[in-house]
Order: C-alpha cells, then structure tokens, then sequence
C-alpha cells in the first residue's frame, strides 16, 4: 500500500532506547488528547489518550504527558523496538466540536 | 483489530464520476466519524453522524455527503470526484463521542481519481 508521511520530521532511535515523540497543540479548550500509530498502508492505531484533568498516564511501555500551561504532550516509547517504526499522531478535540485534530505526524525510525 | 471495517479496500474512479465509500462501526458504537487523508498529512475531520444525524462538519464541500443507518454502520458519498479527492478515507467510530470515550479507527479506503 501507498505510504503517508512522506516529508515528515522524523525521529532515529537505536532498537532499545527510549523515544520521545512531541506535539504541540493549540487549542487551550481541547480537553481530550490521543496518540496514533499509522504504519504504512494502514489506518491510525490507537495508542493511549489523556484526559485534560490529568498530567500523565501510563500505558504498556507508553506514557503520556501533557503540559496544559505550553500547550505541549509528548509521546514516551520504553525499549523501542523495530515494530514501533511508523508514523505517530497526536490528535486533539475541544468541548465544543466533535472533531479531532490531528498534528503533522512524526516519523519514527528504529534502527536495529 | 479496532472492530472497523471499511470497504472498498481501494478503489479508482474517473473525474466527475461519483463514490460510495462503507464503514461498520464497532459494536456497541453510536458514532461514526469520516476524515480524509492525504498523502504525507494527518487526518483531516469530514462530518460525524450521532444516532443517524449529522452532528458536525468540517470544511469540506456539499458534494461529500454521508449517512448513518439504524445499525450505525455509515456511508460516505462523494459527488463530481476531483482529482484532488484522491485519499485515504478513515471511518471512524466510538460509543457517545459527547463524553470523549475512546475514537478507533478503520484500515481505510484508498480513492485514486484520475
């Protein structure tokens, strides 16, 4: 299949560091955030999500943390393996929209 | 496996022709949601169906056109195709998107116009 994120920032990591991937957002009255993976071909994953009453959150080998007061939320990936190389969305909704918002994307390469 | 499925797979129609793209939304969910993603972007918001009503748009024109059936699944229609309609297609679906539960998405339809 066709592969997206052709002129995205990326992001190269040695198989077994850690990776972190960043996103600002700019809506001050989102309230809701996810994190996608999309490999090549495919539609977006669902990774973790963060509410806007909490600062961080912790899944299988992810962790997300959002800073309100910048506007920023970052993506922590643990013991990055070649199976997390894809491209890598943040997404953000606001009260009053039933929409998501979705930044540019990362790519993340992991390097065996 | 999010519980969406999406059909066509992939799909090539001729400007000015029209498309009907389908999504099964994942039992139990009442939303469904439809983006466009070009190539090297995220995606970008369509509309939303709630309960088989429109419950938002985004900024695209009136000739993309959607429904959402008794059993939630949805379609996404679009009139007089343009070349740069050319896309993936996500469906999207969750349960009550008012509250913010989780959105999955599908595996998408891939639209080539030419």
């Amino acid at each position: 299949g066709e592969s997206v994120g052709l002129h995205l920032p990326t992001l190269s990591v040695q198989e077994g560091d850690n990776s972190i991937i960043n996103c600002a957002y700019s809506n001050s009255a989102s309230d809701y955030f996810i994190w996608y993976k999309q490999e090549s071909g495919k539609g977006p994953q669902f990774i973790i999500d963060i509410r806007s009453n909490m600062d961080k959150r912790q899944g299988q080998r992810v962790t997300v943390l959002l800073n309100k007061t910048v506007k920023h939320l970052s993506l922590q990936i643990a013991a990055t393996q070649p199976g997390d190389s894809a491209v890598y969305f943040c997404a953000d909704r606001n009260p009053g929209r039933r929409a998501l918002t979705f930044g540019s994307g990362t790519r993340l390469q992991v390097q065996p | 496996e999010t519980g969406v499925t999406q059909s066509p797979t992939h799909l090539i129609k001729t400007r000015g022709q029209q498309v009907t793209l389908r999504c099964s939304s994942q039992s139990g969910h009442n939303t469904v949601s439809w983006y466009q993603q070009a190539l090297g972007q995220g995606p970008q918001f369509i509309f939303q169906y709630y309960r088989e009503e429109e419950n938002g748009r985004g900024n695209f024109p009136p000739r993309f056109s959607g429904l959402q059936f008794p059993n939630y699944s949805s379609e996404l229609n679009v009139n007089a195709l343009e070349l740069d309609d050319s896309a993936l297609y996500l469906c999207a679906s969750s349960y009550d998107d008012l509250s913010g539960n989780t959105i999955y998405f599908g595996e998408g339809s891939w639209l080539t116009v030419v």
